[in-house]
């Protein structure tokens, strides 16, 4: 079955940098489009960058242009979100997830990350 | 960017009874709406795509419906289970793909 196990959530203070990785199994992970998804504390759900089935093509929401990067390894079935400057309005559960046709099809289980002083 | 508009922010309801939610965009997307089940503590689950069709492996309880601007998601019989947070999506007009801002359900 389709997995997505998330790593490399944490603490980092303003400005620092992190990188999420999300290692996919189940599926032919080279053929599908993915996304990653945050969550701030007790708020709803806010898409943050899409990337094509080859990683050519990537778009991001507007507050994370500039400041994230989402990659892919398709020879290791795994994705990245590099994420720099990063701010207090970034805490948030970041969740990678398998896209279809623009949807959310399957959602690893999360990975935590604050930034804060 | 389209605006998506959730309502009620809580619904509660007994089990066995119909819960109706509903979402509202600010253009229209066309049938190009999906449905999402949040429960506490994990991560959210495709319920819904396409305004009406069902992901697999979802009950037959959880229907969809609407076009344009107006949506609706119908659980005709609440279990126990079905409590948590609703959210709608659009993918008609993108980037940035957006969500709503949820529905709770509750069971009284």
């Amino acid at each position: 079955q389709v997995q997505l196990d998330q790593s490399g959530g944490g603490v980092v203070q303003p400005g620092g940098s992190l990188r999420l990785s999300c290692a996919a199994s189940g599926f032919p992970f080279s053929t599908y489009a993915m996304h990653w998804v945050r969550q701030a504390p007790g708020k709803g759900l806010e898409w943050v960058a899409f990337t094509s089935y080859d990683g050519i093509n990537q778009y991001y929401v507007d507050s994370v242009k500039g400041r994230f990067t989402i990659s892919r390894d398709n020879l290791k079935n795994t994705l990245y979100l590099e994420m720099d400057s990063l701010r207090a309005e970034d805490t948030a559960i970041y969740y990678c997830a398998k896209g279809f046709a623009e949807y959310f099809q399957h959602w690893g289980q999360g990975t935590p990350v604050t930034v804060s002083s | 960017e389209i605006v998506l508009t959730q309502s009620p922010a809580t619904l509660s309801l007994s089990p066995g009874e119909r819960a109706t939610l509903s979402c509202r965009a600010s253009q229209s997307v066309s049938s190009f709406l999906a449905w999402y089940q949040q429960k506490p503590g994990q991560a959210p689950r495709l319920l819904i795509y396409d305004a009406s069709n069902r992901a697999a492996g979802i009950p037959a309880r959880f229907s969809g419906s609407g076009s344009g601007t107006d949506f609706t998601l119908t659980i005709s019989s609440l279990e126990p289970e079905d409590v948590g947070v609703y959210y709608c999506q659009q993918r008609r007009n993108w980037p940035p793909l957006t969500f709503g801002g949820g529905t709770k359900v509750e069971i009284k």
